[in-house]
């Protein structure tokens, strides 16, 4: 089984439809996040978490927002979805010792239309 | 801010030696990896170097550092197909910053 796991695959949604995107992982990682990535703009950082009461804004959280449910879950709300946040997202787990290392999900392709 | 730069696109042929450069901005990065992307899949972590290490060996693979001009690369020996991919730098510094910064990947294209 995989290690970290991300539901749903794929996603077409509306405009102005609220969609969650789910993280579980089974790493005993403390340390989970999420990415976009955009043709030609790598990864970009949308929140970090480092534990369930530890949330932070990443570089692009405008329109995002998470639920750290337990250590192994961590989930991505978009809460009104627009077409430029058409992309595909990741989630990553990484544990607090060196080299911190971060292991990614499969990825979730998300179509707004 | 920090930043990371990469090279779009490496065309070898296969049995060739392929070679992938990465800069980075942060003087304070303290690890350095490598990241290898195929197509409808994840990152995949490949190999990381520790910021005060010059070369690092892993079998086909050979991870060189200059900190003094901040230049990373990855060297693929004997490139095969399987090799074709999206490869990604990321550094993670020591300045309070919490996640990776990622290169935005180099096209990796092996012709038989």
């Amino acid at each position: 089984d995989a290690d970290v796991t991300q539901t749903p695959r794929n996603r077409i949604t509306k405009t102005g439809k609220r969609i969650m995107l789910e993280c579980s992982q089974t790493k005993g990682h403390d340390r989970m996040y999420w990415y976009r990535q955009d043709p030609g703009l790598g990864l970009r950082l949308i929140y970090y978490s480092f534990d369930v009461k530890d949330i932070n804004k990443g570089e692009i959280s405008d329109g995002y927002s998470v639920s750290r449910q337990a250590q192994a879950k961590f989930s991505l709300s978009l809460e009104s979805a627009i077409p430029n946040q058409t992309a595909l997202y990741f989630c990553a787990t990484s544990d607090s010792g060196q080299p911190r290392a971060q292991y990614f999900g499969p990825g979730t392709r998300l179509l707004v239309l | 801010g920090e930043d990371v730069e990469q090279s779009l696109f490496l065309s070898v042929r296969e049995g060739d030696s392929s070679v992938i450069n990465c800069t980075y901005t942060d003087s304070s990065s303290t690890y350095l990896y490598w990241y290898k992307q195929e197509p409808g899949a994840g990152l995949q972590l490949l190999t990381y170097i520790f910021s005060n290490m010059d070369m690092k060996q892993d079998q086909r693979l050979t991870v060189l550092l200059n900190k003094k001009d901040k230049h990373l690369s990855l060297r693929i020996a004997d490139t095969q197909t399987g090799d074709s991919a999206i490869y990604f730098c990321a550094e993670r510094g020591d300045t309070g910053r919490r996640a990776l910064t990622f290169g935005s990947g180099t096209r990796l294209q092996v012709q038989p």
